[in-house]
Formats: C-alpha cells, structure tokens, sequence
C-alpha cells in the first residue's frame, strides 16, 4: 500500500479559479505535513507546511489537515498561469523520520 | 547566502564511466539526502546521510555510493555508468527537527549516459 496518495491528475482549472489538491497518507502517527511546487525540470520547492488539525494560510495559498480521516489539501485561490506545475504532498513518517513523498499532481491554469 | 549547491548541472558521459555528482550545503544542516527522478515521475529515495560519517541506502536500489566526511559535503558515486542510470538527480538536506522545516533541494544534475 503506497504511504502517500495523490491524484497525478492534470488537473486543469480557468485562470482565477480555485485549485484544490488533495492527498492521503497511511501512517496514523504521522506528525508534519508538506506541499512542494516542482516547475518541469526544476527541483521541489517548498510552498507550505502543516502540523495541526484545521486550516493554514499563506497569501493565496491555504493548507488543510484532517488527522482524523488521514487528508491534506492545498487550495490555491485566484490561480495563475505561473502556477502550472506539479504539487508534491510530503508527510513525515516511517521508523527514521524521513519525508515520504506522493507521486505529485499535475496542475494545469489556463488564461 | 546559506543555499545547497549540486555540480554539474548537466553531464553528458560515456557507458563505462566512473562520476561524481557533487552536493554541498552552507546551511550547517545534519541531514542530507539524494533522490532518484526521472522526467514527471515520482521521487526516489537512494541514499541519505544523518551526520558524518553516517550513510544509510533509501527505498530504491541504487548502484550507486555516498559518503560523509564533512558536514557540508554528501557525494554521490557511480563506479561504472550505464544508460539504466540516466536521470536527473537531486540532494536535499534538512535541519534536525523537519517537523517544521522539510527539506531543501538543490537544483539538481542531469544525467545522460550514452
């Protein structure tokens, strides 16, 4: 069973509409959540974390953790064309601590 | 400006070769990492390092080889490329405490063997 889980989509949405990427994790005792944003043929850069149940945001971007059902989502609001790219959910976990990364979601905008 | 750096860029080189792809960080991190990505594929984890002169292999095997002898400094090794090793590889290193912080990636080195 893969640890973390999330649509590889495209997921494609109109300029200035709202994005919303989701992602599951298997471990329960799972402590630090992460969203990445990987440009084609660039490195993972990290946008957003999360460690506590509810919502956290940052400018257009909102982070949302549900420990209970094992669920992270990150929206992105008003999204631009700048925000074409891949979403990597990361999720602290097995027995050394490490991130384990999901297979990422392609996100397309639109003009 | 503390930041991760990873030489070469690109690199071309014949099946056969021996090469070192380089990653140095100026961020006093203890945790350094390598990963394994091939285009719109998904990380893989091959090696990582909790201090010097700790190497521990990753998820995905790899004939590849590390070492640690300095804090800032996490190697990578391949002692006989082979077309199977094109790839883009990534170092990332990370504080102690990644409850808040995650990792940081270098930009990465692209790998051909032809």
């Amino acid at each position: 069973q893969k640890e973390v889980e999330q649509n590889s989509g495209p997921l494609s949405v109109p300029e200035g509409a709202i994005a919303s990427l989701n992602c599951t994790y298997s471990d329960r005792g799972s402590q630090s959540f992460f969203w990445y944003r990987q440009y084609s043929g660039k490195s993972p850069e990290l946008i957003m974390f999360i460690y506590s149940n509810g919502d956290k945001e940052d400018g257009r971007f909102t982070a949302q953790l549900n420990k209970a059902s094992q669920y992270v989502s990150l929206l992105i609001r008003d999204s631009q064309p700048s925000d074409s790219a891949t979403y990597l959910c990361a999720v602290k976990g097995g027995s050394q601590g490490n991130l384990i990364f999901g297979k990422g979601t392609k996100l397309s905008v639109k003009p | 400006e503390a930041d991760i750096y990873q030489t070469p860029r690109y690199l071309v080189i014949g099946t056969g070769k021996k090469i070192t792809l380089e990653c140095s960080q100026t961020m006093g991190h203890d945790k350094m990492y390598w990963y394994q990505q091939d285009p719109g594929m998904e990380l893989h984890l091959i090696h990582y390092s909790y201090g010097v002169n700790s190497t521990e292999k990753g998820d995905l095997s790899s004939e590849s080889t590390v070492s640690r002898i300095r804090t800032e400094h996490f190697p990578l090794t391949l002692e006989s490329a082979r077309p199977s090793h094109t790839s883009q590889y990534l170092c990332a290193s990370s504080a102690a405490g990644t409850e808040l912080y995650g990792y940081t990636f270098g930009s990465g080195t692209r790998l051909t063997v032809v």
